[in-house]
């Protein structure tokens, strides 16, 4: 186990259904991250957050909505999807400290995989 | 187009040979990490060296980085059917901002008994 859990592992939505990630990481890290990661492509950051705020929307379309309630715990909220957007989807989580870039080590929960039919 | 490279793309190999993957990147770097994937789940660090070193060392593992090049290699010794996995390196550069990873595309690594 890494501390970081995914829930769901695994996830099948039609093009109008609105459904949600969740991450939560259980090791005290400020900063948590989503990433995309589609086949033989490398992995695609979304979404940065460090202290709650976020920090980093690497021009990821609006049908992906991020949320960061608390440290420990980033959400993914999806709506109107398309088919390309099915994919592997990755958190992470890291030490950052405040007014310093977060360039340490990563530590990943194991993914959902989402299919959008 | 994206910051690490990794060369080759899958790597085939028996039990007990050792295994080798390159890393290539673009921009200068605070430090470069390895990953490991296994099928289906998430990413799991292996080993950060940083832009003032040259080589590291961590069990089975040998990672070198050569900045004047741009590049990055990573040694797995005596492999075992347990190291089959995708590799993937990533580069925290010098410019970007908060908790950028950079990553490839990564190396499949099959180690066949």
């Amino acid at each position: 186990e890494t501390g970081v859990t995914q829930t769901p592992r695994h996830l099948v939505m039609g093009m109008t259904n609105k459904k949600s990630l969740k991450c939560e990481q259980h090791l005290g890290h400020n900063a948590m991250y989503w990433y995309k990661q589609s086949a033989k492509k490398p992995l695609e950051l979304m979404f940065v957050y460090n202290f709650k705020e976020q920090t980093e929307n690497n021009s990821v379309p609006s049908r992906f909505s991020p949320e960061c309630p608390n440290s420990s715990h980033l959400f993914l909220h999806l709506h109107t999807l398309q088919p390309e957007d099915s994919a592997l989807y990755l958190c992470a989580s890291s030490q950052g400290r405040r007014g310093v870039p977060a360039k340490n080590i990563q530590y990943f929960g194991a993914g959902t995989r989402l299919s959008v039919l | 187009s994206q910051q690490g490279e990794e060369d080759p793309q899958a790597l085939s190999i028996q039990e007990g040979e050792n295994a080798t993957m390159n890393c290539s990147y673009k921009t200068s770097i605070n430090n470069l990490q390895w990953y490991r994937q296994n099928s289906g789940r998430g990413l799991v660090h292996l080993i950060l060296i940083r832009s003032n070193e040259r080589e590291k060392h961590s069990g089975r593992l040998r990672v070198t980085l050569d900045t004047s090049k741009k590049s990055s290699s990573l040694l797995i010794t005596a492999s075992r059917a347990a190291d089959t996995a995708s590799y993937f390196c990533a580069t925290d550069a010098l410019t970007d901002s908060w908790g950028k990873l950079q990553f490839g595309a990564g190396t499949q690594v099959v180690v066949t008994p």
